[in-house]
């Protein structure tokens, strides 16, 4: 069983479209995350959820929209798709906010706009 | 707010010799620090953290770091490197209090273990 699941793993898409990543974890985490690795490798937080409301919102363009219909999952919209959101997607959960659990991730979302 | 520096973006290293690779953080409070190890193609890992009490913390797999408050330092180690060991590494920090503590990640060094 995969403790935090993504869907799909490659997605590869025109500029202009709107698609989205679902995350499952099925470990009984409270708290879910959507980090953004880029071409560099470099990761960076953009939105967490706790017992689905949002606690952290970095600065993200409106276009990337999160939604937690319940605790166990955390999908992510992205509307308008451009060619600088080309990266892995990376959802990840812990038993709380807080860095203190440390984050079971997922195995990543790899998006290339075209 | 807490920021974390890799020092070495890339350490090349023959199997079986000795590596060490550096972190430091920047925090006004006290943290938590973790490494993570992703391997190709693969989601992030926790190799180890260290929370609190013992500054010396050790994973399964013969990595150590040592958390050094005077240094700001959590630099990972291992006496002897296999071939699999070669992964990007990151370090990463979050503070001890507040509900938003997420962690902060460090921009990684790959680890290359030749034979």
């Amino acid at each position: 069983d995969t403790a935090v699941s993504q869907t799909p793993k490659y997605l590869v898409t025109q500029m202009g479209n709107d698609k989205s990543i679902k995350c499952e974890q099925n470990l009984g985490h409270d708290t879910m995350y959507w980090y953004k690795q880029d071409s560099k490798k470099f990761l960076k937080i953009m939105f967490s959820y706790n017992n689905k409301e949002l606690i952290i919102n970095e600065t993200v363009p409106n276009r990337f929209s999160p939604k937690s219909p319940d605790k166990a999952h955390l999908n992510l919209h992205i509307n308008s798709l451009e060619l600088g959101d080309s990266a892995v997607y990376f959802c990840a959960s812990s038993q709380g906010p807080g860095g203190y659990y440390g984050y079971t991730f997922g195995s990543g979302t790899r998006l290339t706009v075209v | 707010a807490q920021s974390v520096t890799q020092l070495d973006s890339q350490v090349p290293v023959f199997e079986e010799a000795p590596v060490e690779l550096r972190c430091n953080y920047s925090s006004s409070v006290s943290v938590y620090l973790f490494w993570y190890v992703q391997y190709p193609n693969q989601g992030l890992q926790l190799l180890l953290k260290y929370l609190s009490g013992s500054t010396l913390v050790e994973s399964i797999n013969g990595f150590e770091a040592e958390f050094n408050k005077s240094q700001t330092s959590f630099h990972l180690r291992k006496p002897s490197v296999h071939i699999s060991d070669t992964a990007e590494y990151f370090c990463a920090v979050s503070a001890t209090r507040g509900s938003q503590g997420n962690l902060i990640f460090g921009k990684g060094t790959k680890l290359s273990v030749k034979p």
